[in-house]
């Protein structure tokens, strides 16, 4: 079965600081994919990004970063130079490879930036 | 381009009652996906579609929970009857076929729903 761990309930920084949230995930499958989505206090899921097995490359975009590493199952998510606007849920997600299945969620990061 | 609609955007009902939410995919998506968040459960699948047709319903928590998509521009998500367990955010989301390959999973703004 496939699960996701954020481990991190709830992490506050002042802003500027960088911040990193952890996702572990577990499948038997060889092949998959893992997001990320945000969710700000308005409530709706922004989608992120969206990396598969395949392909260990770190992704940075703009503040955010993405270190995934499959000996350790890991797909973290950093930002650098946090901001108050980055203040959100961050999800963290596991999807098989074959065809368009069902996302499986970790129970998300509570971020608050402090000015 | 529009992105994925869901009406209404929240419902406040008393138990015993009917409830319909509604769902806009992304026009050309073929897979549609219902999901619950609750604070207990986090974010959870309910039931999916591809094609029109009910891929998987195993989510759904119980008989008073159906769900339909009658064409490619609409699904409906029905309680008959509520329950207060049943208050949470219900999301819509959707997706494209790619060859060989998951498309991602654009979600609506959701629909809060409290039963009392």
């Amino acid at each position: 079965a496939q699960k996701v761990t954020q481990a991190q309930t709830e992490i506050s920084v002042v802003e500027k600081e960088d911040v990193t949230l952890d996702c572990v995930y577990e499948t038997r499958d060889t092949t998959y994919y893992l997001f990320w989505y945000k969710q700000p206090p308005s409530g709706e899921l922004v989608f992120l990004i969206r990396r598969n097995s395949f392909d260990e490359q770190n992704e940075i975009s703009g503040r955010y970063s993405w270190n995934f590493q499959k000996s350790t199952s890991s797909f973290n998510f950093t930002i650098t130079a946090s901001q108050v606007v980055d203040s959100a849920v961050y999800f963290c997600a596991l999807s098989e490879a074959a065809g368009n299945t069902p996302l499986v969620f970790g129970k998300g990061t509570r971020l608050s930036v402090i000015a | 381009d529009a992105g994925v609609i869901q009406s209404p955007r929240h419902e406040v009902t008393e138990m015993g009652q009917e409830v319909t939410l509604r769902c806009k995919p992304i026009s050309g998506h073929d897979y549609l996906f219902w999901y619950r968040q609750t604070m207990m459960r986090g974010l959870e699948l309910l039931i999916y579609f591809n094609n029109n047709v009910p891929i998987d319903d195993s989510g759904m928590p119980e008989d008073r929970f159906s769900a339909k998509m009658p064409n490619a521009s609409f699904s409906n998500l029905k309680i008959q009857p509520s329950e207060p367990r049943d208050s949470a955010v219900y999301f819509c989301a959707s997706s494209l076929t790619r060859t060989g390959s998951t498309d991602t999973q654009y979600f609506g703004p959701g629909t809060r729903l409290t039963v009392l």
